[in-house]
């Protein structure tokens, strides 16, 4: 079946510093690929998404590549800021043609942002 | 106005308890869902609906039972409370089932058993 890596956190890191949380995941087909945040107290909102190789996926300047020859779509920003203190999920869907597709998610990766 | 909306917030009750979680969507989706998301965060599909017929069926105990009146609600009534199904319960909601559907999700229900 399909399933979805990520590191384990807690990532801590400094206003204005780099960031990369590593997701690879495994799956039949071509999958689609999302980052979801979950900001303290909240729902899970959709942060980026590709939905085929080599697409980039960027909002609110966060960005995710979909590389299919190393399985991954690792989440990079140049420059975090306090307020993205979240939890951030790796998530997949499908691959196979037709019927229902179901949301594979990562565990998690909580990252806090230090001033 | 808020796209899913889930009631109670938060829910704390007796083991062996008999307590149900609302949900509703005002984005005209028609696929609906319950997830599970417990303290590690560790978020897991229970089920899933897609015009008010069940699709998704995970491994789940049978005091689990979800209902959708229609195509907006999906609600969860949960028989015989135990300490495990202390979590967080998400509903969320989608157009459609295909693998490009991106799921919004509602704000969360806290339930704790004591």
């Amino acid at each position: 079946g399909n399933s979805v890596t990520q590191m384990e956190g807690p990532v801590t890191l400094s206003e204005e510093a780099f960031l990369t949380i590593n997701c690879t995941y495994t799956a039949t087909g071509y999958p689609s690929l999302f980052w979801y945040v979950q900001y303290p107290g909240e729902g899970l909102q959709l942060l980026l998404k590709a939905t085929k190789a080599d697409d980039k996926g960027s909002n609110k300047g966060f960005e995710a590549t979909y590389r299919k020859e190393t399985t991954s779509f690792h989440l990079e920003k140049g420059s975090v800021q306090v307020s993205d203190s979240a939890v951030y999920f790796c998530a997949l869907i499908g691959g196979n043609s037709g019927g229902y597709q179901k949301v594979t998610f990562g565990i998690g990766t909580k990252l806090q942002v230090i001033p | 106005d808020t796209a899913v909306s889930q009631t109670p917030k938060y829910l704390v009750t007796q083991m062996g308890n008999d307590k149900s979680i609302k949900c509703e969507q005002n984005l005209g989706h028609d696929t609906m869902y319950w997830y599970k998301q417990d303290s590690k965060k560790f978020l897991k599909i229970m089920f899933s609906y897609n015009n008010k017929e069940l699709i998704i069926n995970e491994t789940v105990p049978n005091r689990f039972s979800p209902k959708s009146p229609d195509k907006a609600h999906l609600n969860l009534h949960i028989n015989s409370l135990e300490l495990g199904d202390s979590a967080v319960y998400f509903c969320a909601s989608s157009h459609g089932t295909g693998g490009r559907n991106i799921q919004y999700f509602g704000a969360g229900t806290r339930l704790s058993v004591l």
